[in-house]
Formats: structure tokens, sequence, C-alpha cells
């Protein structure tokens, strides 16, 4: 199983909004409500920022927000502060054969 | 509060297996699956598989199929990730997760460190 496709880098002032894409098909990101982001700083475990396409958990800012549309899922965040540089991966569920797969990752620089 | 905590560093030789813990605290262990998801240096995060915490059945990412086996022991709250047959590429931290529920793994352990070097 291919991982999902994310750009290496994206970047905004503080401020800005900034939006990540993930690609999959449809066997993955197109075919279940099933796609997750997390974010993750130097030399530290991954967060959930969002799951099943839209939901956010508590504790995470509204400032996050995702989307579906086919076989590519986004991540926006808006308004862009400092602590969110980091990188990001997508997630999705690619059915029982194959299980979760991760994306490639995107670098977010705020400038 | 939810807690997950994993065994130390290893250093390992290729050809040699390695297990890993994954200690859990804080909520029903029972009630969640954890999921195993590794990082070599500098690269992106790679699923490997989960394990139920209830009833012990597993799923296994391709990749692995064959060279690596999730456990866990109710009695202590802690899921285990064996990987066998360690070769240079295995170099990675491993981390342990908490699924809320599909793909969303809302709690993670610190990650473990295994070297494979010879």
């Amino acid at each position: 199983q291919s991982a999902l496709t994310q750009p290496p880098s994206a970047s905004g002032s503080p401020g800005q909004s900034v939006t990540i894409s993930c690609t999959g098909t449809s066997s993955d990101v197109g075919g279940y409500n099933y796609v997750s982001w997390y974010q993750q700083h130097p030399g530290k475990a991954p967060k959930l920022m969002i799951y099943e396409v839209t939901e956010r958990p508590s504790g995470v800012p509204d400032r996050f927000s995702g989307s579906k549309s086919g076989n590519t899922a986004s991540l926006t965040v808006s308004g862009l502060q400092a602590e969110d540089e980091a990188d990001y991966y997508c997630s999705s569920y690619a059915g029982s054969n194959i299980g979760d797969v991760f994306g490639t990752g995107t670098k977010v620089t705020v400038l | 509060q939810v807690q997950l905590v994993q065994s130390g560093a290893e250093v390992k030789k290729p050809g040699a297996s390695v297990k890993v813990s994954c200690g859990t605290s804080g909520y029903i262990f029972t009630i969640h699956s954890i999921h195993w998801v590794r990082q070599a240096p500098g690269q992106r995060l790679e699923w490997m598989g989960w394990i139920s915490a209830g009833n012990g059945n597993t799923k296994y990412s391709q990749k692995f199929q064959g060279r690596v086996t999730f456990t866990r022991d109710k009695s202590a709250s802690t899921a285990y990730m064996e990987l066998s047959s360690l070769r240079s590429e295995d170099t990675a931290v491993y981390y342990c997760a908490r699924a809320a529920g599909m793909v969303a793994l809302d709690f993670w352990g610190q990650g473990t460190l295994v070297t494979v070097s010879s």
C-alpha cells in the first residue's frame, strides 16, 4: 500500500491561513470518511488534530479544520501562530485487507 | 489522565528480535485497541498494525506480516510489539497509540528508539 500524497512543505505568515492536501484513491481517502490529521513537533510524538475528516478532539483550537472532496482530504490552519510550525501527517482507513495508511508528511513553516 | 509509557531504547544486532512494551493507565484498557506506528530517522510515520486489547485480535500491515507480533497482558494493562529478523532499515522510533475510533489515535506513548547495528 503506497503512502498518501502530501506536499513536502507549506508556509504562511502569522495570522494567515495555510491548507495542506492529502491525495489518495477511491480505496482509501475517497472510500471512507475515516481521515485523520496529526501534528508532530521535532522529537515529539504525533498529536491528533482532526478525525473522521472534520471532527476536532477536545482541546484542539477551532483554527484547525478538515474537509474532503473525492480522493483528496485537506487540513486548513487559520490564523497561523508560531506554535503551528510542525510536520503534519494525514492518515486514512484503506479497508480491512490493508488497514490504515499515513501520508508522506508536510512541513509547515510560519514565516 | 490517560498515559501510555513505553520501554526504553534498544540496540540490537541484525537478525535479532526486539520486544517493546506499552504500559497504559487512566482508562479501561480493554475498551480501546492499541496501534503501533514507527518512524525511521527523518522519515514519515508508518503504520504497523493494531491489537484489540479486549479480545487480542490483531491486524498487521502487509509489510510486516510474518515478522511482527502484537500481544497484550490485560492484568497489567500493557501491550507489546515484537519485531524479528531485524535489519538496519528497522532502525526507527516505535510508537504505541490508543485508538479512540477508526484511524483516530488520540493518545500516544513517548516512543522507543530501536537501533539495529552490527
